[in-house]
């Protein structure tokens, strides 16, 4: 069965470095989005992507965080500057249409802000 | 904002029993969603309901959303160790919306 895969499994950074989460989403999907969940806490929305523009972001998502869809398969979460409250499991997700969904979650990438 | 509340936190069954975990939201729900999650990985989709009074099954989980559209429960018949895990549900936040909105999880364990 297809599913979305990421790199790093973990990705252990210092603060303020930039770091780029990697994502391949399901190859028929057209829509992707990052989420993230901070220990302890709920899965949170940061962005949804679609026809290579966001379609979607939340108060969380600052200029801080950028999406790029580089080429046909990759979709990546860069963060310029790195905060310790940063530091979560990040998910990226995607879905074949906006409406029905479900989203396909990836197995994580585990970011840690020292 | 439309918030999803679960309950039990957490939950301790014997091997073989039944249990039932739900998700209630003060507002109507258009779209739920459940999904499971192992610790340290992904989310992995259960089931969607979209209907009031809709109802589901996938081998012995089962998943119901009430007729008011604004709780919903996970049922597993005869617990299995393989069913351990943090249940999820998730809801779109406005109708057709692209993003969801996921409750704070409940831990499943099922001692043998």
């Amino acid at each position: 069965e297809p599913e979305v895969t990421q790199t790093p499994s973990h990705q252990v950074t210092q603060m303020g470095q930039e770091v780029i989460l990697r994502c391949v989403p399901i190859s028929n999907h057209l829509y992707f989005y990052w989420y993230r969940q901070i220990l302890g806490q709920k899965v949170e929305f940061l962005v949804s992507f679609y026809n290579n523009e966001i379609s979607e972001k939340s108060e969380i998502f600052d200029d801080q965080f950028s999406v790029e869809r580089p080429d046909g398969s990759n979709f990546t979460l860069k963060i310029r500057s790195t905060k310790l409250e940063d530091s979560a499991m990040y998910f990226c997700a995607s879905s074949i249409a906006d409406k029905y969904l479900p989203l396909h979650f990836g197995n994580g990438t585990r970011l840690t802000v020292t | 904002s439309q918030e999803l509340e679960q309950s039990p936190q957490s939950l301790i069954v014997q091997e073989g029993k039944n249990l039932t975990i739900n998700c209630t939201s003060s507002k109507t729900l258009y779209g739920l969603y459940w999904y499971k999650q192992k610790y340290g990985e992904g989310l992995i989709f259960l089931m969607m309901l979209q209907k009031g009074g809709e109802e589901k099954s996938h081998e012995k989980i089962t998943a119901k959303l009430d007729e008011k559209k604004q709780q919903s429960s996970l049922h597993i018949t005869a617990s299995q160790p393989s069913h351990a895990g943090i249940y999820l549900c998730g809801a779109e936040r406005i109708q057709g919306a692209q993003k969801l909105v996921f409750g704070q999880g409940t831990r499943l364990t099922i001692n043998p």
